[in-house]
């Protein structure tokens, strides 16, 4: 089964502009989550999608947001791009049920912003 | 709010035994994960502990779990050049089916030959 696939892998910006990023979760996964990781922050969650509704959102300003679409997959949009947001964007795919939360992460996508 | 803290540095020689700890806050987390980070790359998924459990073991990797002091260690055995990478502890935030992971900071395994 192939995993969980995100591009681009790599993005450079500048500052006001605006990005999209996907990702292709693995087959039969209906939950996409979506993380921004940085060396001083760490890993921090943005927002998690499930049957193309956001159902669980992450600390961040609105400039960050994001959709699914009927086939799982999902993109995460950001606005005005500003220095802080250079990341690496993780995503991760689970299965949907009680129990443990198995999330499956993708390469990640690497945004720049200058 | 829940916070999950890991020390940010471990150095081993090949063939020890590696043992990486973290404490977290959130006494309703039901599940307690490990995550692999190699440079360059995603987060692999090692391993993952019940709460209702205080010990788990998958070939190498030992899990011990101290609710009563929020503490939880991944020992690796026999560690070789290959384990070395970034290790994340995680907590399930949230019940039932939703729920996000909220992350250590993670810590950086070298491995000596």
């Amino acid at each position: 089964k192939a995993g969980v696939t995100q591009t681009p892998r790599y993005l450079i910006k500048t500052r006001g502009q605006q990005v999209t990023l996907s990702c292709s979760p693995i087959s039969g996964h209906r939950s996409v989550s979506w993380y921004q990781q940085t060396p001083g922050q760490g890993l921090q969650f943005l927002f998690e999608y499930f049957s193309e509704t956001q159902r669980n959102k992450g600390n961040f300003p609105g400039r960050f947001s994001g959709r699914q679409f009927s086939n799982s997959r999902s993109e995460m949009n950001v606005s005005t791009l500003e220095l802080g947001d250079s990341a690496l964007y993780l995503c991760a795919s689970s299965l949907v049920g009680q129990g443990a939360l198995e999330q499956y992460f993708g390469p990640g996508t690497r945004l720049t912003v200058t | 709010g829940e916070d999950v803290e890991q020390s940010l540095f471990l150095s081993v020689r090949e063939g020890d035994s590696s043992v990486i700890n973290c404490t977290y806050t959130d006494s309703s987390s039901t599940y307690l994960y490990w995550y692999k980070q190699e440079p360059g790359a995603g987060l692999q998924l090692l391993t993952y502990i019940f709460s209702n459990m205080d010990m788990k073991q998958d070939q190498r990797l030992t899990v011990l779990l101290n609710k009563k002091d929020k503490h939880l260690s991944l020992r690796i055995a026999d560690t070789q050049t290959g384990d070395s990478a970034i290790y994340f502890c995680a907590e399930k935030e949230g019940g039932g089916s939703q729920g996000n992971l909220i992350f250590g900071k993670g810590t950086k395994l070298s491995v000596k030959p």
